[in-house]
Order: structure tokens, then C-alpha cells, then sequence
């Protein structure tokens, strides 16, 4: 069964800081991953997506990496910023059966930026 | 650009009545989907519609029934509100292409009591 888990589930840095938010899943049989962020009482706005077959992806001061054969993902933030400051959501897209899939979310780690 | 569009935003229910989630995107996606956001247990999906005409059952179907009305129009209704349907609920749309990002709404934060 395919689980995804966000270590911390919160933290909290000072402006400036470069920073990793990391994304562990169980089982390699995914078509891709994707980064989301998710302001208070907000809904979810896509980050990145990379495909099973890309090592990562950037945008901006993000940079996404993939490692399927371990199961690990990672979300680079530079240069951090209070305007980051939300909770950030990591979803895999499972590969269940031949035309079959399913995007199972991570719990989400909560960044606080401080000036 | 208003992309994924959610009413109400907000909704207080008694136990027994009924409601329902609208959803529209503007986006010409062929997949569109219901989840719900319960603290300390991530996104789970309700259902699922990868086209108009068709709808699938997600996670946690129990309770809820969805109406693709057209290509944008996607609803989602809960007939005999309980407490444990008190969540938040997104509805995101996407390409058909599974690398597609899923684009979300900004949610009903309902309130069943």
C-alpha cells in the first residue's frame, strides 16, 4: 500500500535561510510527484510535478528532486522569505493497475518564515 | 482568470439535512474531483469524474453522491448531513494526461453540528 510522510511536520527559520522539505513514499510504482503550497484557509496551488522518469525540477527559487528507487523527494527553498511561510503538500501519482492511478497526499510540513 | 471556482465558501448544517458543493472550472480539464481535508489526515479523495458522463467513487464515498452536469460543472451532495462530514472540501480539476498538475478551488469549510 502506498503511504507518503512529510518529516517535520513543522518548522520554523529565519529569513534568508535555504532550506529542505522532505517527502518519503513506500512504493516506487508512481507516475510522478508533485509539490503543492497551501496558504490558511486557502486551496492547494501546484509548486512543481516531476514526472517518474526526471531527476527535478525548478522554478524560480524552488528546486524539486526525485529519487524513486528510494522513495524520496525533496523541496529546496532559497534564499527564504516570510511570503513563503504556508504549509507545503507533497502527492504522489500511484500506479495501482494498468489504467489505473491514484494522487495520495503527504500530511504537509507548516513553514513559518520569521523577518 | 478564475480557474477552479467553489461555492459556498462557507456552510453550518444540522445532523439530517441535505446540501450541495458547487464546483466550475474554466479551464476546458476533462478530470474533475471532490476531496476532503480532515486535520492530521491529508487529502482523501470523495469521488471522481475523468470525464463528462462518468464518476467514480474515491476513498470516502460513504454519505455523498456527485453530478458531472456538463465539462465544467462538477457537484458534489450530501443528502443527510452527519457530524463526521464536518471538513473542509476542495474540488480540483486537471487534464486528462495523468502527468497533469491538479488545479484546487479554495474549499467549503462546512460545519455539521
Amino acid at each position: 500500500k502506498q503511504e507518503v510522510t512529510q518529516i517535520p511536520a513543522a518548522l520554523s527559520v529565519p529569513e534568508g535561510e535555504n532550506l529542505v522539505l522532505n517527502c518519503s513514499f513506500t512504493d516506487s510504482a508512481i507516475y510522478n510527484l508533485q509539490w503543492f503550497r497551501q496558504d490558511p484557509g486557502k486551496g492547494l496551488t501546484s509548486l512543481l510535478l516531476i514526472q517518474s522518469s526526471q531527476r527535478e525540477q525548478t522554478s524560480g527559487r524552488l528546486n524539486a528532486s526525485l529519487d524513486k528507487s528510494s522513495g524520496r523527494s525533496t523541496l529546496y527553498i532559497a534564499a527564504s522569505q516570510p511570503g513563503d511561510s504556508a504549509t507545503y503538500l507533497c502527492a504522489v501519482r500511484a500506479i495501482l493497475s494498468y489504467n489505473t492511478d491514484k494522487l495520495i497526499f503527504g500530511t504537509g510540513t507548516r513553514l513559518q518564515v520569521f523577518p | 482568470n478564475a480557474g477552479v471556482t467553489q461555492t459556498p465558501k462557507f456552510q453550518v448544517l444540522k445532523t439530517g439535512q441535505s446540501m450541495t458543493l458547487q464546483c466550475a472550472q474554466d479551464m476546458n480539464h476533462n478530470s474533475m474531483y471532490w476531496y476532503r481535508q480532515d486535520p492530521g489526515m491529508g487529502l482523501r479523495l470523495i469521488y471522481y469524474s475523468a470525464s463528462e458522463g462518468t464518476t467514480d467513487k474515491g476513498e470516502v464515498p460513504n454519505g455523498y453522491n456527485v453530478s458531472r452536469l456538463n465539462k465544467r460543472e462538477f457537484s458534489l451532495r450530501l443528502e443527510s448531513a452527519a457530524p463526521s462530514q464536518t471538513s473542509v472540501y476542495f474540488c480540483a480539476s486537471s487534464a486528462r494526461s495523468y502527468n497533469s498538475p491538479l488545479h484546487f478551488g479554495n474549499g467549503t469549510r462546512l460545519t455539521v453540528t
